[in-house]
């Protein structure tokens, strides 16, 4: 099946730093991701779509110059959380889509910012 | 109303016992229905997926689906300490989209 690989897995850094993770198609090309945020006890939520080549598309509430999403190649998306606060922190995942309406999604490891 | 709805819990049983874990959607047009596991941490791993009305079964697994009255269920037979996870309920609500909405999960605990 399809592996997805995300890093870092965990990241702690100071408020105001800018924070980049990454998300690597392993055995396949993606020519789009998804990336979730997920808040403790809390579903996941989707934050963008990356689209290899071209603009991100992202979801209603989502702020775009925040949450930079770069889709250069095949096998690589990255999301990087700019000039980041406390209420930042979160778990975020990303994952391959599925290949068919009834597949599922292959997730990334997650990564667990904490803003201090 | 929400478009995936689960009891967060926790629902607790004991080792060995039957958990049954519900979960309501909102989109009668809905196609797929996932089901996850999630440990504390971690990304969620699929358990199982159904498409068509009935029982899905696999191992110690089954998942139930009712288009009609909207509902998903996931059974685990033989529970184990180790099933204690959050179980995630995602439904395919966009026709056409390969974008499943996640419900909040229910955490299960399987207590020896």
């Amino acid at each position: 099946g399809a592996v997805v690989s995300q890093h870092p897995s965990r990241v702690i850094c100071k408020s105001g730093t800018s924070v980049k993770i990454e998300c690597r198609s392993l055995d396949f090309q993606a020519t789009t991701m998804f990336w979730y945020r997920q808040f403790p006890k809390q579903s996941l939520m989707l934050m963008a779509t990356s689209n290899e080549g071209s603009k991100a598309t992202y979801e209603q509430g989502v702020e775009k110059d925040k949450f930079l999403i770069n889709h250069a190649s095949l096998t690589l998306s990255t999301l990087t959380v700019t000039s980041a606060h406390p209420e930042d922190s979160s778990f975020y995942i990303c994952s391959a889509p599925p290949t068919g309406v009834n597949q599922p999604q292959h997730f990334g490891d997650g990564t667990r910012l904490s803003i201090l | 109303q929400k478009e995936v709805e689960q009891n967060s819990g926790p629902l607790s049983v004991p080792e060995g016992a039957i958990a049954s874990l519900n979960c309501t959607y909102s989109d009668r047009g809905s196609q797929s229905f996932f089901w996850y596991r999630q440990y504390s941490g971690k990304s969620p791993e699929l358990i199982m997926f159904i498409y068509s009305n009935g029982d899905k079964e696999d191992g110690r697994f089954t998942a139930q689906l009712n288009k009609a009255s909207q509902y998903v269920s996931l059974l685990i037979r033989d529970s184990q300490p180790s099933d204690s996870a959050t179980y995630l309920c995602a439904v395919n609500l966009r026709g056409g989209s390969y974008i499943p909405t996640f419900g909040r999960g229910t955490s299960l605990i399987v207590h020896p």
